[in-house]
C-alpha cells in the first residue's frame, strides 16, 4: 500500500507570494490533517478534513486555508507569505480521526517551505 | 489550552541501556496516546499506541499509561545507536492529535 504522498518536497518563495501544497492520503483513508513543524514550536496543528469538510482548525491566521477533494486528496494554501511561514509542512492521513476514534495517523514526507 | 509536555532533553544513554521517555497531558478526557519517532530530516513515524492503563510491549519498546496521573511513558530496552532520534508524544484530543515538543535521544556506543 502506498504511503502518504506530498508534493513538492521543497519550495522556495518570497514574501508576499502564495503557495499551494498537495497531499495524497493512503488509499482508503478519508481524514487528512495538516501540521506545521518548526524548531521552536514543534508540531502545530493546522486543520483536518474529512469527506471534503473541514472538521477541525488550529490557531493559525486566515492566510492558511485548505480543501479536500472527493478522492480524499487535499491541498493547503498559504497566501501573502511571511518569513515566519518557513517550516516543514506535514500532511497525515487516517481512516477517520473523529473524536473518540482510536485511529492512527500516518505522515507524509513533508514539504519544506522556505520564505525569503 | 490543552497541553502535552515531554521531559526536557536531550537524553543520552549508552548502547544497551534502557532509555526512559516521559510525557504528561492536561486533558483528562483523552483516550488515545501515541509515540512517534522522527529521525533528522524525516517525517514522524508511529512506533507505539496505547489506549488502556498499564503496559503495552512491542519488541524492545514498552509504552506505559496512567490515566489517573495523566502520564504516558516509553521505555526502550537494549538501546541501539539506530534509536537515536527525536521521540514525540501525541495525545488524541477533540478530533486531532496534539504533540509534545519532543525529546531528543542519543544512544552512544
Amino acid at each position: 500500500k502506498a504511503g502518504v504522498t506530498q508534493t513538492p518536497r521543497y519550495l522556495i518563495k518570497t514574501r508576499g507570494q502564495q503557495v499551494t501544497l498537495s497531499c495524497s492520503p493512503i488509499s482508503g483513508h478519508r481524514s487528512v490533517s495538516w501540521y506545521q513543524q518548526t524548531p521552536g514550536q514543534g508540531l502545530q496543528f493546522l486543520f483536518e478534513y474529512f469527506s471534503e469538510t473541514q472538521r477541525n482548525k488550529g490557531n493559525f491566521p486566515g492566510r492558511f486555508s485548505g480543501r479536500q477533494f472527493s478522492n480524499s486528496r487535499s491541498e493547503m494554501n498559504v497566501s501573502t507569505l511571511e518569513l515566519g511561514d518557513s517550516a516543514l509542512y506535514l500532511c497525515a492521513s487516517s481512516q477517520d480521526l473523529s473524536q473518540g476514534s482510536l485511529e492512527k495517523l500516518f505522515f507524509g514526507s513533508g514539504t519544506q517551505l522556505s520564505v525569503l | 489550552q490543552k497541553e502535552v509536555e515531554q521531559n526536557s532533553g536531550p537524553l543520552s544513554v549508552p548502547e544497551g541501556a534502557i532509555a526512559s521517555l516521559n510525557c504528561t497531558y492536561s486533558d483528562r478526557g483523552s483516550q488515545s496516546f501515541f509515540w512517534y519517532r522522527q529521525y533528522s530530516g524525516k517525517s514522524p513515524e508511529l512506533i507505539m499506541s496505547i489506549y488502556s492503563n498499564g503496559d503495552k510491549e512491542d519488541g524492545r519498546f514498552t509504552a506505559q499509561l496512567n490515566k489517573a496521573s495523566q502520564y504516558v511513558s516509553l521505555l526502550i530496552r537494549d538501546s541501539q545507536p539506530s534509536d537515536s532520534a527525536t521521540y514525540l508524544c501525541a495525545v488524541h484530543e477533540d478530533g486531532k492529535l496534539t504533540f509534545g515538543q519532543g525529546t531528543i535521544l542519543t544512544v552512544h556506543p
